[in-house]
């Protein structure tokens, strides 16, 4: 099945400062979805994007299918967005999403 | 909306005790999905269902049986819990299996 491969693992800003999260992938993709799991545990959904860009707010993100892998940027950082950020993405027809094992930002004031 | 939701938040069990975890949503979501986060591992999907009284293995599966008798609800079951099932569970769902995936607040399960 697809590996997904998240990098950095870990990742440490001061406030304001911007940040790129990348996701690599063994084999074409499709699905793709990035996650944001806060302090508590919840997990949210920060973009679908199987292709192309899109951008809400401070955060953006970019695939490049051809090239199976995707990026997440966030700008001016904020403490509220520390946590682990997660990719996921299944192949093929697969319904079935494959998660990467996640980056942990941690945000300080 | 509530979205989706989890029931229980947190339980205790001894090894070889059973129980059903229930989840919820109020989306009219087609698909329905049940993930297992241990450290370090990010989330691996146990089951999901695409329609109602549907049911297909993910990628662990061993262990844990689903039901999704109505369309908003999808069980899964621990007929005999083993110290490797402590995890965090979540839940989630989509319209569709290309879609957007919403999740639960998870389940905290400890196995003694």
């Amino acid at each position: 099945g697809i590996q997904v491969e998240q990098s950095p693992p870990d990742l440490i800003l001061q406030e304001g400062a911007n940040s790129t999260l990348r996701c690599n992938f063994s084999d074409s993709v499709n699905n793709l979805q990035w996650f944001h799991q806060n302090p508590w545990g919840q997990l949210i959904n920060l973009f679908y994007i199987p292709s192309g860009t899109k951008q809400n707010g401070r955060l953006s993100a970019t695939t490049v299918a051809t090239e199976r892998y995707s990026l997440l940027y966030i700008s001016s950082s904020q403490t509220t967005d520390s946590g682990v950020y997660f990719c996921a993405s299944s192949q093929g027809g697969s319904e079935k999403l494959v998660f990467g094992k996640g980056m942990k930002l941690t945000v300080n004031p | 909306n509530a979205g989706v939701t989890q029931t229980p938040k947190f339980r205790v069990l001894k090894t070889g005790q059973s129980m059903t975890l229930l989840c919820a949503q109020d989306m009219n979501h087609e698909y329905m999905y049940w993930y297992r986060q241990d450290p370090g591992m990010g989330l691996r999907l146990i089951h999901y269902s695409v329609g109602e009284g549907t049911t297909a293995k993910g990628e662990v599966p061993d262990g844990y049986n689903v039901s999704r008798l109505k369309k908003q609800n999808f069980l899964l079951g621990l007929e005999s819990a083993a110290p490797s099932q402590t995890s965090v569970y979540f839940c989630a769902s989509s319209f569709t299996g290309k879609e957007t995936q919403y999740f639960g607040p998870g389940t905290r399960l400890l196995v003694l």
